[in-house]
Parts: C-alpha cells; sequence; structure tokens
C-alpha cells in the first residue's frame, strides 16, 4: 500500500469544526482513501472512505484533492467523544495485500470542553 | 447488532501454556484477519483468511496458528506463548477484498504472558 504522512498530533475546542489533513502523494488511480480512528482502549472504527469524489456520512466529510494526492477528514463539530487517533489508509483494488490496512502512527487529537 | 466479538478480553497466562482466542463476527464477511497492537509499532497483521478454509501469514505470523473452519469463526492459537507476545490483539472482518469495502474491528484482547 503506497504510504500516507499526517501530522502527529492536533488539537480542537469542542463543538469548533476539526481539519484533519493526510498527504498521499503516491497514491495509484486504484487506491480508496480509508480513515479509521481509534478511542482510547477500543478497537479501530471506520469513519469514512472515498475515490474521488468527496463524501459525507453521519460521522464525518472526507474532502479529497483533485489531483488525489492529499485528503482532509473533515469533523463538523468535535466532541469529547471524537477524542482519538486518527489514521488515513489507502486500500488499492488488487488482491495483493489481501484486505491488510496498513496502519501508521496516525493523528492524536485532542479536543478541549 | 452487527458485531465482530473476542474472546477473553483480558488474558494473563504463562510462558508454553498453549491458548486459544476466539473470533466471531455476525456479518457474513467472507474476509477475516488478525492484529496484534504495540506501542511504539502500531497494528500490524498475524494472520488472514479469505474464506473457510483458506488462510495466510500476514506481517508477523511467527508463534500463531489461526484455522477456518467455518465462515463466521477465525480463532487465534498460540501453541506455546512467549513473554514477546505480550500484546493487545484484535480480530477484524470485511465483506470482501478490495479497496471499496470496509472493515470491522472487535473490541480487542489484552494478552500477558509471564
Amino acid at each position: 500500500d503506497a504510504k500516507t504522512t499526517q501530522p502527529n498530533s492536533m488539537e480542537s475546542n469542542e463543538e469548533e469544526p476539526v481539519h484533519l489533513p493526510c498527504n498521499h502523494s503516491t497514491i495509484s488511480g486504484t487506491d480508496y482513501i480509508h480513515w479509521y480512528r481509534q478511542l482510547p482502549s477500543q478497537g479501530p472504527e471506520y469513519v469514512i472512505h472515498g475515490l474521488t469524489s468527496n463524501v459525507n456520512n453521519r460521522m464525518a466529510s472526507l474532502a479529497i484533492a483533485e489531483d488525489r494526492k492529499s485528503s482532509t477528514l473533515i469533523l463538523h463539530r468535535a466532541t469529547l467523544r471524537d477524542a482519538a487517533v486518527y489514521y488515513c489508509i489507502l486500500r488499492g483494488m488488487d488482491g495483493t495485500s489481501y484486505g491488510k490496512l496498513t496502519f501508521g502512527q496516525g493523528t492524536i487529537l485532542t479536543v478541549h470542553p | 447488532e452487527a458485531q465482530v466479538t473476542q474472546n477473553p478480553r483480558y488474558l494473563i497466562t504463562v510462558t508454553g501454556k498453549k491458548l486459544t482466542v476466539t473470533c466471531s463476527q455476525n456479518m457474513n464477511h467472507e474476509y477475516m484477519s488478525w492484529y496484534r497492537q504495540d506501542p511504539g509499532l502500531g497494528l500490524r497483521q498475524i494472520y488472514y483468511s479469505m474464506n473457510v478454509e483458506v488462510t495466510d501469514k500476514g506481517d508477523v505470523p511467527e508463534g500463531y496458528k489461526v484455522s477456518r473452519k467455518e465462515k463466521r469463526n477465525f480463532p487465534l492459537i498460540l501453541e506455546s506463548p512467549s513473554p514477546n507476545q505480550t500484546s493487545l490483539y484484535f480480530c477484524a472482518s470485511r465483506l470482501g477484498q478490495g479497496g471499496v469495502y470496509e472493515q470491522y474491528f472487535g473490541p480487542g484482547t489484552r494478552l500477558t504472558v509471564t
């Protein structure tokens, strides 16, 4: 899987929007961009994924740059429950990695009351 | 409720005593895998299974065995645990392979080998 780069940590205040960036300059044309998060003492949790177009779901929005070399996970109103480690992961369509998610160090998001 | 379950959640054992960590999913997913998480090393895949009776090694398979006799279950077996297998273990499942599918993780099993 291609490599992603994320900031080590970010901070936000409760009820403010949070923009978590991810760089993936070596992304291939068939790589999906996935975001997962891991709350303290829990397993990773799927957040959102996309290929080319921006995506929205009940948890977050994903904004994908036109050249696909970067993306941004947007939490529209951060809550204390959103404090977690956020992972940006690229997943290809071919079978060579057979579903393995390659987790980097992720971004530690701290939300202040 | 769609979920991945693991048992036990916590386990303390001694070196060499065989143990099994069970994993079960109720989503009829074809793909299942095991990861371990260690400080500073992140999550690393141990084994995966693309379907019943089809398993293969991940990045760190040494010291572990798996089996997939039923679609819903994917147990992780440590035949002779050692202290370096002390870790937090996660089971995961997914509908199929390819980048479009999301992966579901279990709550984790914290294993301590003394």
